[in-house]
């Protein structure tokens, strides 16, 4: 069974700038979760996705949205770039209802200038 | 963002000794989850943990469910080089979908 994918896995974008991040998760996993890594504040929950609903966020700001898509594939935006976006960006998917173990994928690394 | 407290931040150890870290929250968890990150990748699920005073191994790795069901434990024996890494915990509540990550633990292995 594929693990979960993500694209891309690097990317350099400037102060101002918007960016979409995708993740394809696990075979019959229907929860995304996505996480913000930086090596100040760690793992930090941005939002978990089930059935192309949106079920939990965490405490970013607006620019920072998502969606999943009919074949649970989803999708991060993060709009008017700053500095402080730089970060290891990860998704995780679960099976079943969701409240099981959540399995990583490789990651995106945002570098913003 | 709310994070669990992870202990030791950091340590070397020789290869061959054993490892022990823990996590501990002050609210209750009813699943905990320990992974390993390798620079640059994302992290990969050792083992997860589902009843309080559950003892689970993978390996030489093992990791136990604090019967207050506020802490976890995760233990490595015979400590080898590819073991270096950062280890980190997870937990969540019951009847939620979040999981809360702790702080890490940098593993270093001195050959």
């Amino acid at each position: 069974k594929a693990g979960v994918t993500q694209t891309p896995r690097y990317l350099i974008k400037t102060r101002g700038q918007q960016v979409t991040l995708s993740c394809s998760p696990i075979s019959g996993h229907r929860s995304v979760s996505w996480y913000q890594q930086t090596p100040g504040q760690g793992l930090q929950f941005l939002f978990e996705y089930f059935s192309e609903t949106q079920r939990n966020k965490g405490n970013f700001p607006g620019r920072f949205s998502g969606r999943q898509f009919s074949n649970s594939r989803s999708e991060m935006n993060v709009s008017t770039l700053e500095l402080g976006d730089s970060a290891l960006y990860l998704c995780a998917s679960s099976g079943l209802e969701g409240n099981n173990e959540q399995f990583f994928g490789p990651g995106t690394r945002l570098t913003v200038l | 963002g709310q994070q669990l407290n992870q202990s030791p931040q950091s340590m070397f150890i020789q290869e061959g000794e054993d490892v022990s870290m823990n996590c501990t929250s002050s609210s209750i968890f009813n699943t905990w989850l320990w992974y390993k990150q390798d620079p640059g990748e994302g992290p990969v699920l050792l083992i997860a943990l589902y009843k309080a005073g559950e003892l689970t191994s993978n390996g030489r790795l093992t990791a136990q469910f604090g019967i207050t069901r506020k802490d976890s434990f995760l233990n490595i024996s015979a400590s080898i080089p590819s073991d270096v890494g950062i280890y980190f915990c997870a937990g969540r509540h019951s009847g939620t979908y979040k999981y809360i990550f702790g702080t890490g633990t940098r593993l270093k292995v001195l050959a």
